[in-house]
């Protein structure tokens, strides 16, 4: 059974360009959630996708942009990158239907922006 | 507004002792999740224990036990036997509960060494 799968592990890029990460939940689960995780920080959370909707947000500006596909992958989207949008972003599933959720994480993608 | 603290930046623990991880939460909500999760060097999460705020039992997995005061907001981790494989980065979570769509507010995270 695969877990959270993430693609790519790294990613360079320079400032003001645009970049799109990948994720592949764990078989069985619906609900996508994304988060980033500064160096040396816990994570934050980015948003949430459930049924190819955006169910819940964080405190992001909207060039943090989302999809779900009906296959339940996710994509997160960063457009005009900063410098501070430099971290790893981690996607986490889990399966809505039930009142208690463990969200499984996936490896991370490293973004660094230059 | 709901916020996890750990105050231990880096703690250290001699293989085969017992250390305790701290964490605060601060929150108005009465139904709600507390966890652990740990990160290894290589980066994947993994939750290492979880507590549900209504059940007063200390939740245990293991060599892993918790010490939840729901009055103080106070839910700490104790290792037990601590093993060379525990070194990692330690994460205090919560989520509010009541449903599904809630997602994880994480402190800052505990660096922990395991010295042989």
């Amino acid at each position: 059974d695969a877990g959270v799968t993430q693609s790519p592990t790294h990613l360079i890029k320079t400032r003001g360009q645009q970049v799109t990460l990948r994720c592949s939940p764990k078989s069985g689960h619906d609900t996508v959630s994304w988060y980033q995780q500064a160096l040396g920080q816990g994570p934050q959370f980015i948003f949430q996708y459930y049924e190819e909707e955006e169910r819940q947000r964080g405190n992001f500006p909207d060039r943090f942009s989302g999809h779900q596909f009906p296959n339940y992958s996710s994509e997160l989207n960063v457009n005009a990158l900063l410098l501070g949008d430099s971290a790893l972003y981690l996607c986490a599933s889990s399966l809505d239907r039930r009142s208690y959720n463990e969200q499984f994480f996936g490896p991370g993608t490293r973004l660094t922006v230059l | 507004a709901q916020t996890v603290t750990q105050s231990q930046p880096e703690m250290s623990v001699q293989e085969a002792e017992t250390v305790t991880l701290s964490c605060t939460y601060d929150t108005s909500e009465s139904d709600y999740y507390l966890f652990w999760y740990k990160q290894p060097p290589s980066r994947q999460m993994i939750l290492v224990i979880r507590q549900e705020a209504y059940k007063q039992q200390n939740a245990t997995e293991n060599r892993f036990s918790v010490n939840f005061q729901k009055a103080a907001k106070s839910f700490s981790l104790k290792i037990s036997d601590s093993q060379l494989g525990d070194a990692a980065m330690y994460f205090c979570a919560y989520r509010i509960g009541g449903g599904s769509q809630g997602n994880l507010i994480f402190g800052k995270g505990t660096k922990l060494s395991v010295k042989p």
